[in-house]
């Protein structure tokens, strides 16, 4: 069965710091994936997303990059942290029709 | 402007008394609708898809329904546990492969 993994679960960064949050996926082949935003009480914002290696296509202009290294893996950067950045990172895939989330990166930057 | 809108916002129910969550969506091709369960602090929990008018789908004590222009979750007998935020999304008819979300209906069920 396919299994979505994120790390870490939580951080807490200062602003201006580096982040990498990392996603990767098992049990699927060249599945599509997606990194979205929550704040809170707010609703899912997509942020990127990617089709295959290398692929990414970006939903808003922001200080966060994103890449693909590998077919099931997905990484969320960015060089310099603001405090409009703390939020509730989730990571997802789909091949097909559903899309399935993993559990969440809390990210708190002060 | 495809939308996905949800109702309401949040709702406050007894144990054992049942109810329905609204989501009303306009999209360019409907492909299909989904409808996730999120507990906080975690990632949405897939529950069901949808994808044509007339069709319903159940789990336990929730049953999902489609129409042209709308979803209903119906919850019957609901049960404290089943607290939590529902969201509701569409995925588009054109070539691109994002996903449309609602902002959800938070439900909380009182003992």
């Amino acid at each position: 069965s396919q299994t979505i993994h994120q790390w870490p679960a939580t951080l807490v960064q200062p602003v201006g710091s580096p982040l990498s949050l990392e996603c990767t996926v098992e049990g699927t082949s060249n599945p599509n994936l997606y990194w979205y935003r929550q704040a809170a009480g707010r609703g899912l914002q997509l942020l990127f997303y990617s089709v295959g290696i290398g692929q990414i296509s970006s939903e808003v202009p922001q200080n966060l990059s994103a890449s693909r290294p590998q077919d099931r893996q997905f990484i969320l950067s960015s060089k310099k942290l603001l405090l409009s950045d703390s939020g509730f990172y989730l990571c997802a895939w789909r091949t097909g029709g559903t899309q399935y989330f993993g559990p969440g990166t809390r990210l708190l930057v002060l | 402007e495809d939308q996905v809108t949800q109702s309401p916002e949040a709702l406050r129910l007894q144990e054992g008394e049942s109810s329905s969550l609204n989501c009303s969506y306009t999209v360019s091709g409907l492909r299909g609708l989904f409808w996730y369960r999120q507990d906080p602090g975690k990632g949405p929990e897939f529950l069901f898809t949808l994808y044509s008018a007339g069709e319903e789908k159940e789990k336990e004590r929730l049953k999902a329904t489609l129409t042209k222009k709308e979803s209903f979750l119906h919850i019957t007998a609901p049960k404290p546990e089943d607290s939590a935020t529902y969201l509701c999304a569409v995925s588009r008819g054109n070539r691109d492969d994002k996903i449309i979300f609602g902002k959800g209906t938070r439900l909380h069920i009182l003992p």
